[in-house]
């Protein structure tokens, strides 16, 4: 059964840093990884989509790297802002078949400090 | 403005009352989805639908009901069989398979009275 595991919960930045967000998967047959941000009360935003034959993605500030071996995901992001501030979800996507369901992370909370 | 709207933002229910969450998309997007999000938990699945006039259950599904007549719309209803139904409510839609960038709406936030 596929456990998707975020450390850490909550992390505490000053702006400027750079940082990364970890994600971890249990089983390394996977479709695809992606990183979602929310923001409080509100949806969730799709940042990006690693297929997993790639091993990176970037936009802009973030950059996310996937390594299927180690069942590890990150999202890197540089130069942080307080508009940064936000949880970060990273869900996992299911090879085809009848598993029809993202496995979900849940998520780690970042707030960046002007 | 292609995207996802959900209504209402807030919602009270009495109990033993039914109530039915809205969800309507016009980004041409063939499967939907329902997740409930609570505190501490991930977003667990309530329902998806891949195609009109098809829907399947997800991890949750018990108290509550769903229907697709149309491409754009799948009302989630709450029913009174939902016996812990505080929660925020994310639809969700993807182009095709579950596998593709889901795409979200703004949540509703169901409150008991």
């Amino acid at each position: 059964k596929q456990e998707v595991t975020q450390i850490p919960a909550a992390l505490s930045v000053p702006e400027g840093e750079n940082l990364v967000l970890n994600c971890s998967f249990t089983d390394s047959a996977i479709y695809n990884l992606q990183w979602f941000r929310q923001d409080p009360g509100k949806g969730l935003t799709s940042l990006l989509l690693i297929q997993s034959s790639q091993r990176e993605q970037t936009s802009g500030r973030l950059n996310a790297s996937l390594d299927k071996s180690s069942g590890r995901s990150t999202l890197y992001i540089a130069a942080s802002q307080p508009g940064d501030s936000a949880t970060y979800l990273c869900a996992v996507g299911p090879r085809a078949g009848n598993n029809r369901k993202l496995i979900w992370g849940l998520g780690t909370s970042l707030a960046v400090n002007p | 403005d292609g995207g996802i709207t959900q209504s209402p933002k807030y919602l009270f229910r009495k109990e033993g009352q039914n109530v039915t969450l809205s969800c309507e998309q016009n980004l041409n997007h063939d499967a939907m989805y329902w997740y409930r999000q609570d505190p501490g938990q991930g977003l667990r699945l309530i329902y998806y639908s891949q195609i009109v006039n098809d829907f399947q259950k997800g991890d949750i599904a018990e108290g509550y009901s769903v229907s697709r007549e149309k491409k754009e719309s799948f009302p989630l209803t709450v029913t009174s069989a939902q016996k812990n139904p505080t929660a925020f409510y994310l639809c969700a839609s993807s182009i095709g398979p579950v596998q593709e960038t889901q795409y979200f709406g703004p949540g509703t936030r169901l409150l008991v009275l």
